[in-house]
């Protein structure tokens, strides 16, 4: 157990629609990231928060957005999905958002896995 | 977007032989890491690299950050059937914690 959760485990919903993923860090962790993972693929990085505000993007569409609260969970919303939007969508935390001084590598949550038919 | 290259692409072996797999990149990395990832289950940080040239152990598994910092190694001695899993390279450059993966290496284990 890496100590961070996420929400739902499993959602299947269909085209056009609009869901909300949640993730709650390790305890003391700053820093959140989200990442896709397709089929047989590997992760892409979405895109990070550090204390509730946006630090990096990566491939991240414009139908999706994310935010991270006083409380330092995140959500990732996923809008207008698509057929190619089904993946596993993984949550990692982190206390900095800068290498150096000590080391503190990202922890994964178990993912949510998401259908869209 | 960008990955980095893993070879092979999948391992089938015995119980108790040695493997060893490999990730590339066309660019430098500071920080060479590798996961492990369960069917179903998030990535688990197994080894961590800082320095190039580095060799870190973590029980039967060993891992090396390359002299020219493109590349990395994993070493599993004496596989159990417990090692079985996709297991991914990542590195990271300077500045913030982006990590870039590897496309993984699938290792199945026959008892």
């Amino acid at each position: 157990d890496s100590g961070v959760t996420q929400t739902p485990k499993h959602l299947i919903t269909a085209t056009g629609q609009r869901v909300t993923l949640r993730c709650s860090p390790r305890s003391g962790d700053l820093s959140v990231y989200w990442y896709q993972q397709s089929l047989d693929q590997g992760l892409q990085f979405l895109i990070q928060y550090y204390n509730g505000e946006e630090r990096a993007k990566g491939n991240i569409l414009e139908r999706f957005s994310a935010q991270q609260f006083p409380d330092l969970h995140s959500e990732l919303n996923l809008s207008s999905l698509e057929l190619g939007d089904s993946a596993l969508y993984f949550c990692a935390s982190s206390v900095r958002p800068l290498a150096g001084g000590s080391y503190n590598e990202q922890f994964f949550g178990p993912g949510t896995r998401l259908t869209v038919l | 977007g960008q990955q980095l290259n893993q070879s092979p692409q999948s391992m089938f072996i015995q119980e108790g032989e040695d493997v060893s797999m490999n990730c590339t990149s066309s660019s430098i990395f500071n920080t060479w890491l590798w996961y492990k990832q369960d069917p179903g289950e998030g990535p688990v940080l197994l080894i961590a690299l800082y320095k190039a040239g580095e060799l870190t152990s973590n029980g039967r598994l060993t891992a090396q950050f390359g002299t020219t910092r493109k590349d990395s190694f994993l070493n599993i001695s004496a596989s159990i059937p417990s090692d079985v899993g996709i297991y991914f390279c990542a590195g990271r450059g300077t500045g913030f914690q982006k990590l870039v993966f590897g496309t993984g290496t699938r290792l199945l284990v026959s008892p």
